[in-house]
């Protein structure tokens, strides 16, 4: 149980065009829905913290205009990144936290690697 | 300020060896606290995790980790490292009160096992 899927698991584009990147929660309902960026060899940067249904939070310092998240659903949410440019080139990880969970625990997705040409 | 610190960026050990990865926290109160792994280009896996209760808590793959109040600390173990172990290691933590239930994330350990 608690398995949270991301697609795709790599995505290539060219700079200027928009990549969407989808997670789901396959067997709950995630009332919060988390998104992380990785560079090589560093830990974990939240991006984001996104409820079904409303606006998602962003972390200081990034772009909401340029890295939009849509939580849809209790086992949807999506990221856009627009007008990508190589800088945003990254390992993007999503987090589900379950709905009514005690303990605040997230399950990860396995990561979309998005290289911007 | 908040934080939380994996003192080793890197580990090397042989494989059979003991291995003790350390993380400690900075924070007010008692955290929940996790361990993951993560493999090149891979998403994370819950090692173990600690909420209350026995401070020595089992994982997976033959993993635990022991929680110290007194030194602020959750550090993993494992008896006899395999060579299958070497891996990215993520300590976390979210606060007990968070609405948010925002983790907070370790540096990273980079483990190598060698034969």
């Amino acid at each position: 149980g608690a398995v949270v899927s991301q697609h795709p698991s790599r995505v290539i584009c060219k700079s200027g065009t928009s990549v969407k990147i989808e997670c789901r929660s396959l067997d709950f309902q995630a009332t919060t829905m988390f998104w992380y960026r990785q560079f090589p060899k560093q830990s974990l940067m939240l991006m984001a913290t996104s409820n079904e249904g409303s606006k998602a939070t962003y972390e200081q310092g990034v772009e909401k205009d340029k890295f939009l998240i849509n939580h849809a659903s209790l086992t949807l949410s999506t990221l856009t990144v627009t007008s990508a440019h190589p800088e945003d080139s990254s390992f993007y990880i999503c987090s589900a936290r379950m709905a009514g969970a005690l303990y605040n625990e997230q399950f990860f997705g396995p990561g979309t690697r998005l290289t911007v040409l | 300020a908040q934080s939380v610190t994996q003192p080793d960026i890197h580990i090397t050990v042989s494989e059979g060896a003991s291995l003790e990865l350390r993380c400690n926290y900075s924070y007010g109160a008692t955290p929940y606290l996790f361990w993951y792994v993560q493999s090149p280009g891979q998403g994370l896996q819950l090692l173990l995790k600690y909420f209350s209760g026995d401070t020595l808590v089992q994982g997976i793959k033959g993993f635990e980790a022991e929680f110290k109040r007194s030194q602020s600390s959750f550090n993993l173990r494992k008896p006899s490292v395999h060579w299958s172990d070497a891996a990215e290691y993520f300590c976390a933590v979210v606060l007990i009160t968070s609405n948010t239930g925002k983790l907070i994330f370790g540096q990273g350990t980079t483990l190598q096992v060698k034969p």
